[in-house]
C-alpha cells in the first residue's frame, strides 16, 4: 500500500521553463509535506515543506502548492537550471509522528 | 551547525560475511536517527528508526539490525550479507517533535 506516489518516473524540461513535479497522497491525516532533491551518489537534500493549514509556499525559484481536497501537492521550479537536473522525491507525515513516507522519486532532466 | 556522517563511503563485501555501518550526528543532542536503504533505481525505504539510547524501530523485516551504543551514534549491522542487501544506504536525523529529516551523504554497499 503506497501511501504516497509520484506517478511519472521521468520528466524533461527545457533551461528557463516551468518544471512542476507532482505526487499524490492517500491518506488524509497527513498534515505536512516536504521535497527532497537527490543526486547520484549523494544523500537527499532538503528543498522546501508546506503545512497542511496553507496551500502554498515560496523560497526562491521553489514554490510548492498543496490540494488537500484532491491530496495532491506540486513543486514548481521556476525558471529551471541545469543544476537543478536530479531526483525529487516527495515526502508526507503525520505530526509528530517521527516518520516520513517517501514517494518513489521523479527524475527531473533540464536541457540546456 | 549540525552535521551528519557515514562511512565507509563505499563497500564491497562478500556474500555471507557480516557488515557495520556507521552514523554519527554532531551539533544537536537526543536527535531521532533513521537507516534508509535506496535500491537501484527504487524510492527511499525505512528500515530502522530510533528516539533515543537503546530504542531502536525496526520497519522492514530482513538480514539487518541496528543499535544505538550513543545518543548520537546509529549503527546498521548483519551476520551474513545477502545478494539482495546490496544498495544504497542513508542514515537521517530529525530534531524532536520535527518533522524534517537531514541526511547523510550515504554508503553504496555491493555485496558479491
Amino acid at each position: 500500500d503506497q501511501q504516497v506516489k509520484q506517478n511519472s518516473p521521468s520528466l524533461r524540461v527545457q533551461e528557463g521553463r516551468i518544471s512542476i513535479l507532482n505526487c499524490d497522497y492517500t491518506n488524509s491525516m497527513f498534515d505536512y509535506f516536504l521535497w527532497y532533491k537527490k543526486y547520484p551518489a549523494e544523500g537527499p537534500t532538503f528543498l522546501i515543506s508546506i503545512s497542511s493549514i496553507k496551500d502554498k509556499n515560496e523560497d526562491g525559484r521553489f514554490t510548492v502548492f498543496l490540494n488537500k481536497s484532491a491530496k495532491h501537492l506540486s513543486l514548481h521550479i521556476v525558471p529551471s537550471q541545469p543544476g537543478d537536473s536530479a531526483v525529487y522525491f516527495c515526502a508526507a507525515a503525520l505530526q509528530g509522528a517521527q516518520k516520513l513516507v517517501f514517494g518513489q522519486g521523479t527524475r527531473l532532466t533540464i536541457n540546456p | 551547525s549540525q552535521t551528519i556522517h557515514q562511512w565507509p563511503a563505499t563497500l564491497v563485501q562478500p556474500v555471507g560475511s557480516p557488515l557495520s555501518l556507521e552514523c554519527t550526528v554532531e551539533g544537536t543532542s537526543n536527535p531521532n536517527l533513521y537507516w534508509y536503504r535506496q535500491a537501484a533505481g527504487r524510492g527511499l525505504q525505512l528500515l530502522f528508526y530510533s528516539v533515543g539510547i537503546g530504542q531502536i524501530s525496526s520497519e522492514v523485516p530482513q538480514n539487518l539490525s541496528a543499535s544505538r551504543p550513543q545518543d548520537r551514534q546509529f549503527i546498521l549491522s548483519s551476520k551474513k550479507l545477502l545478494l539482495s542487501d546490496s544498495g544504497f544506504y542513508l542514515c537521517a536525523w530529525s530534531g524532536d517533535f520535527q518533522e524534517t529529516q537531514y541526511f547523510g551523504p550515504g554508503t553504496r554497499l555491493l555485496v558479491l
